[in-house]
């Protein structure tokens, strides 16, 4: 099993570019999240998907877009990319059951944007 | 406001001895809170979880605590090893609303 899939790994943009950063994942997860890290700020969640078809803003959703393609796959676009959303992006997964089951990560999308 | 807190300074200890870890959390009621291990390059991995009916809960070295009256988890690592050098953080869902909220994490550095 691959788990959580995320790419590209590295990603170089120029302000105003735009890019969309795919996720897969093939644990079965009915949620999926897209979280950024940066240095003191800890996780915070742009966006998620509760379930196949749905999706809601979380804490840092200005500038972000995202897609709940199908059920394995959720991509977060940037159509104008500033120097503020350089970070690196986290994609995570969750089987939503009664066992309050954890997130499972990916390992993460370094995006530069000068 | 809601806030999740840890520890922002590092944390360095001696091998052997052991670890404290603090999450305070203000303006949230969660049923359960996780604990996460991330190392550097990649996304954090599962650790423990503990239950708002569970004062603590052991896992080999690894022991949490839960006191929603002081809004508080505790994380503990016993006899620990350069091995548990890590960022460790702790996340909370935001009751019902399948929204995962982590605290900024605290980086241990455990020295041989």
């Amino acid at each position: 099993n691959a788990g959580v899939t995320q790419t590209p790994k590295f990603q170089v943009l120029k302000t105003g570019q735009s890019m969309t950063l795919q996720c897969a994942q093939d644990m079965n997860h009915n949620s999926m999240y897209w979280y950024r890290q940066d240095p003191g700020m800890g996780l915070r969640l742009i966006y998620y998907s509760a379930s196949e078809g749905t999706t809601d803003k979380g804490e840092v959703p200005n500038g972000y877009n995202v897609s709940r393609l199908n059920k394995r796959e959720f991509s977060l676009r940037l159509e104008s990319a500033a120097p503020s959303q350089t970070s690196v992006y986290f994609c995570a997964g969750r089987r939503v059951g009664a066992d309050n089951s954890p997130l499972h990560f990916g390992n993460g999308t370094r995006l530069t944007v000068t | 406001s809601q806030k999740i807190e840890q520890n922002s300074e590092a944390l360095n200890i001696q091998e052997g001895k052991t670890a404290t870890l603090t999450c305070n959390y203000t303006n949230y009621s969660p049923a359960y809170l996780q604990w996460y291990r991330q190392d550097p390059g990649r996304g954090p991995v599962f650790l423990l979880l503990i239950r708002e009916n569970e004062k603590e809960k052991r896992k080999e070295r690894l022991k949490v605590t839960f006191d929603t009256t002081l809004k508080q988890s505790l994380f503990h690592i016993t006899a620990s090893q350069p091995a548990d050098s890590a960022t460790y953080l702790c996340a909370l869902e935001d009751s019902g609303t399948y929204k995962y909220i982590f605290g900024t994490g605290t980086r241990l550095k455990v020295l041989a």
